[in-house]
């Protein structure tokens, strides 16, 4: 066990419908990363939140969004699913916001839309 | 920004052979090279990581490599075990505001 924990494990959904995924960071990390991992794109970055705000921002598409909240838990929301966006969904957690640090990943969410 | 290469995709070797898994990166600035392992139905784990003011670093079996110069860091795997088969990627960081960029994996087979 990471010490990140992701809900649900496994989702299927329809094309056209919203989900949310879910990240608890490794206790103390104040930093949460969003990852989607399809088998022709590898690992790709999608969003960072630091503390509360977002740092930083990769690939995400208009139709994802994501926060953090006080208790820095943080929530990925898909909406307008297509099918292209079936994938494993992983989200990590580090320490600090800025500079290299070493993340931790949770075990992944995996979404497949129909 | 950053592109990481990493080869090869598929890498099959004996049990107790060494394996070398190989990434090149393009960001001459970036200062951080971490190693993940995963294994199937997980998240990826770090197993080993180097920054850029060193060349290499052990741990047990595992070795890293960095040529800046060149730049490009490989993982090496000594006595490799049944246990050592999984999908590995490498990424890099420049630290800031970007995050880690993954290589796209190499999926390591140990064959007994």
């Amino acid at each position: 066990d990471s010490g990140v924990t992701q809900t649900p494990k496994h989702l299927i959904t329809a094309t056209g419908q919203r989900v949310t995924l879910r990240c608890s960071p490794r206790s103390g990390d104040l930093s949460v990363y969003w990852y989607q991992q399809s088998l022709d794109q590898g690992l790709q970055f999608l969003i960072q939140y630091y503390n509360g705000e977002e740092r930083a921002k990769g690939n995400i598409l208009e139709r994802f969004s994501a926060q953090q909240f006080p208790d820095l838990h943080s929530e990925l929301n898909l909406s307008s699913l297509e099918l292209g966006d079936s994938a494993l969904y992983f989200c990590a957690s580090s320490v600090g916001g800025r500079g290299a640090n070493v993340l931790t990943f949770g075990a992944g969410s995996r979404l497949t839309v129909l | 920004g950053e592109n990481v290469e990493q080869h090869p995709s598929t890498l099959s070797v004996q049990e107790g052979d060494s394996a070398v898994i190989k990434c090149t990166y393009s960001d001459s600035a970036s200062n951080y090279f971490p190693w993940y392992k995963q294994e199937l139905g997980k998240g990826p784990q770090l197993i080993i990581d180097i920054r850029s003011n060193v060349g290499e670093k052990k741990d047990q079996r595992i070795a890293v490599t960095l040529n800046k110069t060149a730049k490009h860091f490989s993982l090496h795997i000594t006595e490799t075990q049944p246990e050592d088969s999984a999908v590995y990627f490498c990424a890099a960081s420049k630290g800031g505001a970007d995050g880690l960029t993954f290589g796209k994996g190499t999926h390591l087979i140990i064959q007994p």
